[in-house]
């Protein structure tokens, strides 16, 4: 139980353009998730709170306009980085509570999207 | 805010020997909980084990254990019998309690070789 998928694992594209990243919560219904981005040999950074029906809580210095979140069901959330340069090139992950599960206070994350802008 | 911080950036060790990864933390809170996880070149996330701030048990979870030092803020990890599948960066991290949706501060990561 408590399998977090991600599509896709890894996705190139042009600078300018957008690219959605789709986390999704497999058997359970997962009411916050979380999104973050890791540099090779790096910790993760949280990026974003998202609760499912509400506006994504963003940490200090992350750009909303630049990376969207949308949490629109209780097992979907999506991270859209607009207008992607060189720089947003790195590895998001995602992870997500089960508030129903044996530990919610766990978060249960996903493989991982390799997101490279050329 | 809290912090958490993992001082060994690289650590090495012989196939079926104990390592011991350090972390230490820093929090006024007194409800928290403490995980270790696990970051293989997969890059999948692998909790290895989770320790409740209100037990003074350490946890155990087969060949992983922990050294919880409640006052001094330190959270261990001993690796014993260290096998080649456990190569990997490993992440101390630390998360609030009495929180609906409490985030993960992690360490800096320390990256495990286990040599055969």
């Amino acid at each position: 139980g408590a399998v977090v998928s991600q599509h896709p694992s890894w996705v190139i594209c042009k600078s300018g353009t957008s690219v959605k990243i789709e986390c999704r919560s497999l058997d359970f219904q997962a009411t916050t998730m979380f999104w973050y981005r890791q540099f090779p040999k790096q910790s993760l950074m949280l990026m974003a709170t998202s609760n499912e029906g509400s506006k994504a809580t963003y940490e200090q210095g992350v750009e909303k306009d630049k990376f969207l979140i949308n949490h629109a069901s209780l097992t979907l959330s999506t991270l859209t980085v607009t207008s992607a340069h060189p720089e947003d090139s790195s590895f998001y992950i995602c992870s997500a509570r089960d508030p129903s599960g044996r530990a919610p206070y766990e978060q249960y994350f996903g493989p991982g999207t390799r997101l490279t802008v050329t | 805010a809290q912090t958490v911080t993992q001082s060994q950036p690289e650590m090495s060790v012989q196939e079926a020997e104990t390592v011991t990864l350090s972390c230490t933390y820093d929090t006024s809170e007194n409800n928290y909980y403490l995980f270790w996880y696990k970051q293989p070149p997969s890059r999948q996330m692998i909790l290895v084990i989770r320790q409740e701030a209100y037990k003074q048990q350490n946890a155990t979870e087969n060949r992983f254990s922990v050294n919880f030092q409640k006052a001094a803020k330190s959270f261990s990890l001993k690796i014993s019998d260290s096998q080649l599948g456990d190569t990997a960066m490993y992440f101390c991290a630390f998360r609030r309690g009495g929180t609906s949706y409490g985030k993960l501060t992690f360490g800096q990561g320390t990256i495990l070789t286990v040599h055969p």
